[in-house]
């Protein structure tokens, strides 16, 4: 069974400047999460996916990020302007539903994000 | 709110012997709880869960963990370490019965010597 893709693996860009990043989940997940990882923290839910639907995006800084799951299957996350604070690695995760029974999550390796 | 707490940083355990990774949590109701590991450049794996039933929990690699409710903690253990056992682990909770998003700990370096 394929695991979790994302792309690109690594990005480095100027601040003030757009990226987007791109998840694949595992065939069949109806629930899709975008994290965020800082180093040294753990990852904090930015926004989550059930189907094409938004279930959460309380963590969202939806003045700069906006994400989309069009289909209900890949998803994108953009950064539109992107802030120094923004440099993090961008972890995308999938689950078979929202119940605990199907709640593990699947992570992919994540996309390691530089802002200068 | 829920909330989660992995008091250290770092653990360094010699090889072969018994491993400890602290975890303890705060939520209104019953709690959900998982353990992550993440290796160097990859991303998180699933080690295990707690959603209910028996309070010892078995996952993969070896790996256990014991759920006690009135100490509110979920530590992570392992009979006898391995080297290639060396990586971050990470301690989340999800309140049960509520629509409350999973949230992870903070993470705790696991160095196993040889």
């Amino acid at each position: 069974e394929a695991g979790v893709a994302q792309s690109p693996r690594y990005k480095i860009i100027e601040k003030r400047q757009s990226v987007a990043f791109w998840c694949n989940p595992i065939s069949g997940h109806a629930t899709l999460y975008w994290y965020q990882q800082i180093l040294g923290q753990g990852p904090k839910l930015l926004i989550q996916f059930q189907n094409n639907g938004v279930v959460d995006d309380s963590q969202l800084p939806k003045d700069r990020f906006s994400a989309e799951r069009l289909k209900g299957v890949d998803s994108t996350l953009k950064i539109q302007p992107a802030k120094l604070e923004d440099s993090a690695v961008y972890l995308c995760a999938s689950s078979l539903g929202n119940l605990a029974e199907t709640d593990t999550q699947y992570f992919g390796p994540g996309t390691r994000l530089t802002v200068l | 709110a829920q909330s989660v707490a992995q008091p250290e940083d770092q653990v360094n355990v010699a090889e072969g012997n018994p491993l400890t990774v602290k975890c303890t949590y705060s939520v209104s109701g019953n709690p959900y709880l998982f353990w992550y590991v993440q290796y160097p450049n990859r991303g998180l794996q699933f080690l295990l869960k707690y959603i209910t039933g028996d309070n010892l929990v078995k996952g993969s690699y070896g790996f256990e963990a014991e759920f006690n409710k009135s100490q509110t903690s979920f530590h992570l253990k392992k009979p006898s370490a391995l080297v290639s056992d060396s990586a971050l682990y990470f301690c989340a909770v999800r309140d049960r019965g509520r629509d409350d998003k999973i949230i992870f700990g903070k993470g705790t370096r696991l160095h196993i010597l040889p």
